[in-house]
């Protein structure tokens, strides 16, 4: 699977807006972008996912540029429970069966007040 | 709950003892996997099942770790004559397993410390 390139870490101001980017440049063409939050000692939280379009659901937005080397997970109101390590996966597609999901080191959002 | 239980959530070991943990999927969920994870590194891939086949293992699947589902539905993960090097969070996460892009649901995962 195509790998992913995530700042270490990042802080953003409660009620602000946080920006996590994320580059896949190796990303092939059926490959999905994944979003996964992990808070302190719990299990992997999903967030989003997407193909080519931009996305959004209740938890954030999903920016893919439009040559799908690179997507932005936007959080619009960060809260002091969003402070997790967030986890940007390229995920291979088998033919219309998902492969597995590879994990790298990820972004450490810290929200502060 | 209908969300991916394992048990027990955490587990204290002696070297050279054996442990198994249990992972109950969600109802329906045909796809299982399992992860490892340590201290400041992301989960890492460790095996999945599709029903009760074992499709894909990875290669920090020693032989000392064997994993079963054996109906399809919940899932064990044995580690035989534990090693300090064993110490991490085992998790495992569920999915339908079919359509192309359908998410994984994980666990809270089973914190295994070996003294």
């Amino acid at each position: 699977d195509a790998k992913t390139t995530q700042p270490p870490s990042m802080d953003c101001a409660e009620g602000r807006a946080a920006n996590l980017p994320c580059n896949h440049s190796t990303i092939s063409g059926n490959e999905y972008v994944y979003w996964y939050r992990q808070i302190h000692s719990q299990g992997p939280q999903y967030i989003i996912h997407g193909l080519k379009n931009n996305e959004t659901n209740e938890m954030a937005s999903l920016i893919i540029t439009e040559d799908r080397k690179s997507s932005t997970l936007i959080l619009p109101h960060a809260t002091l429970r969003d402070t997790a390590v967030y986890y940007c996966i390229v995920r291979m597609n088998y033919g219309g069966s998902q492969g597995n999901l590879i994990f790298g080191k990820g972004t450490k959002l810290s929200v502060k007040p | 709950d209908t969300g991916v239980s394992q048990n027990p959530r955490h587990k204290i070991t002696k070297r050279g003892q054996n442990v198994t943990f249990r992972c109950d999927p969600i109802s329906e969920h045909n796809r299982l996997y399992w992860y490892r994870q340590t201290l400041g590194q992301g989960p890492e891939f460790l095996t999945y099942f599709q029903n009760e086949a074992q499709l894909e293992k990875s290669r920090l699947l020693s032989d000392r770790f064997s994993a079963e589902r054996p109906k399809g539905s919940f899932s064990t993960l044995e580690i035989q004559r534990t090693e300090q090097g064993d110490s991490a969070m085992y998790l495992c996460a569920s999915s339908p397993g079919t359509g192309p892009n359908t998410e994984a649901f994980f666990g809270q995962g089973t914190r295994l410390t070996v003294v």
